[in-house]
């Protein structure tokens, strides 16, 4: 079974320029979502997913984050203007849906804003 | 700050001898999962345990929880350089601790 799929694996950029993110879940899995993992720290969600539809987004900074997930499969996470303390790794992860499920995560898209 | 608290943040042992970390959280939780981070890779579940349960195991890991403390432990017996990485505790899939660093000595 293919896991999930995150592009691209590294990224490097100035501030204030606008960076993408795709990921790719796993097939079957209606719930997706994007983190923020700072080094050091564990993930921080940024904002999940149920099929297209957004289920919490309350930690995503909505001044220069969005994402979106079309048809409830693939999404992307952009950020616009990037600042430096947006340099961090961003993962993507995918489950079924329900509490006791597990979350499967991507390799993550390390960022770095220069 | 995140719920689950983890303790110690770093624990360095020999190969072979069993590692043990904890867990603190703050609400009320209907589970408890550990999750594995090798060093610039994503998170790996390792397992998961259920309120209304006390005790789990797989393999060379053992879990507990405690709800009347809010605390988990994750035992790893007979450790092996391999299981050198970040080890977090999270009790729901938006709130993640910020881990113990687990380092295993040859």
């Amino acid at each position: 079974e293919a896991g999930v799929a995150q592009s691209p694996r590294y990224k490097i950029i100035e501030k204030r320029q606008s960076v993408a993110f795709w990921c790719n879940p796993i097939s079957g899995h209606a719930t997706l979502y994007w983190y923020q993992q700072i080094l050091g720290q564990g993930p921080k969600l940024l904002i999940q997913f149920q099929n297209n539809g957004v289920v919490d987004d309350s930690q995503l900074p909505k001044d220069r984050f969005s994402a979106e997930r079309l048809k409830g499969v693939d999404s992307t996470l952009k950020i616009q203007p990037a600042k430096l303390e947006d340099s961090a790794v961003y993962l993507c992860a995918s489950s079924f849906q329900g509490r006791n499920t597990e979350a499967f995560f991507g390799q993550g898209t390390r960022l770095t804003v220069v | 700050s995140q719920q689950g608290e983890e303790d110690p943040q770093a624990l360095s042992i020999q190969e072979g001898e069993n590692a043990i970390m904890n867990c603190s959280y703050k609400t009320s939780i209907n589970n408890l999962q550990w999750y594995r981070q090798n060093s610039g890779r994503g998170l790996v579940h390792l397992i998961l345990i259920r309120s209304n349960e006390r005790e789990k195991h797989s393999g060379r890991l053992r879990v507990t929880l405690d709800t009347s403390k809010k605390s988990s432990s994750l035992l790893i017996t007979a450790s092996r350089a391999a299981d050198t990485a970040s080890y977090f505790c999270a009790t729901s899939k938006s709130t993640f601790g910020d881990g113990t660093t687990l380092t295993v000595k040859p």
